[in-house]
């Protein structure tokens, strides 16, 4: 398997525009997260789906954020309008089964990133 | 999710063991401790995952006493390739699919 798909892998915009970030996620797995990292504040955890449906989309920042998953194959993540204080390394994570499914896996695969830059 | 806390930074030297601890006491019966690593302009890769005791593996050990509030994940003789950021997570046994990220040990090795 190629691993987790992450397009593009850098993008520069200009604050007010709209970004749209892309991930493929290992074929099979079930679940699929986005993760924001930044040197200020980590690696934030942003929403994460279960079989396409998302289920918890607590630590999307605002409005302006928006992820999608029409099939098992694809997820968008979505800002608009984009600003500078964006400018982050987003991830896609993909994983088999999931942390709280007690079996003690829950292995996530992470895509290599997709660099943001909002001037 | 059961709190983690591990040192923000180590240094260490090429060739040497580095052990890296991480205190979790509010861990739940359930709960599996898990360490990722990540190196600069990549996404974190899993290195190890343990319940109890020891588990090894080709790149790391995982050391848990027994009353399981700490874990000590253990690199046999480090290289410069093994500067990174090491987390440490512990799962959730609400079960609650989450995976959070702490800040991480940043682990330097010096030649």
């Amino acid at each position: 398997d190629a691993g987790v798909i992450q397009s593009p892998r850098h993008e520069v915009t200009e604050m007010g525009q709209e970004v749209t970030l892309r991930c493929k996620p290992i074929s099979g797995h079930d679940y699929l997260f986005w993760y924001r990292q930044t040197m200020m504040r980590g690696l934030e955890l942003l929403i994460y789906f279960n079989n396409n449906v998302p289920i918890d989309d607590s630590g999307m920042p605002e409005d302006r954020f928006s992820a999608k998953m029409p099939n098992a194959s694809f997820s968008t993540l979505k800002i608009q309008p984009s600003e500078p204080r964006d400018s982050a390394v987003y991830f896609c994570a993909s994983s088999l089964l999931g942390w709280g499914s007690g079996s003690g896996t829950g292995e996530l695969f992470f895509g290599e990133g997709s660099r943001l830059t909002v001037l | 999710l059961a709190k983690t806390t591990q040192p923000i930074s180590m240094d260490s030297y090429e060739g040497q063991e580095v052990n890296i601890t991480c205190s979790h006491n509010n861990i739940a019966t359930n709960d599996y401790i898990t360490w990722y690593q990540q190196f600069p302009s990549q996404g974190p890769r899993f290195i190890i995952q343990g319940y109890k005791t020891k588990v090894t593996n080709e790149v790391a050990s995982l050391f848990i006493p027994a009353d399981r509030k700490s874990s000590t994940l253990s690199l046999p003789r480090v290289s410069l390739s093994d500067t990174a950021v090491y987390y440490c997570l512990v799962g959730d046994s609400n079960r609650d699919d989450k995976i959070i990220f702490g800040k991480g040990t940043r682990l330097h090795i010096l030649p």
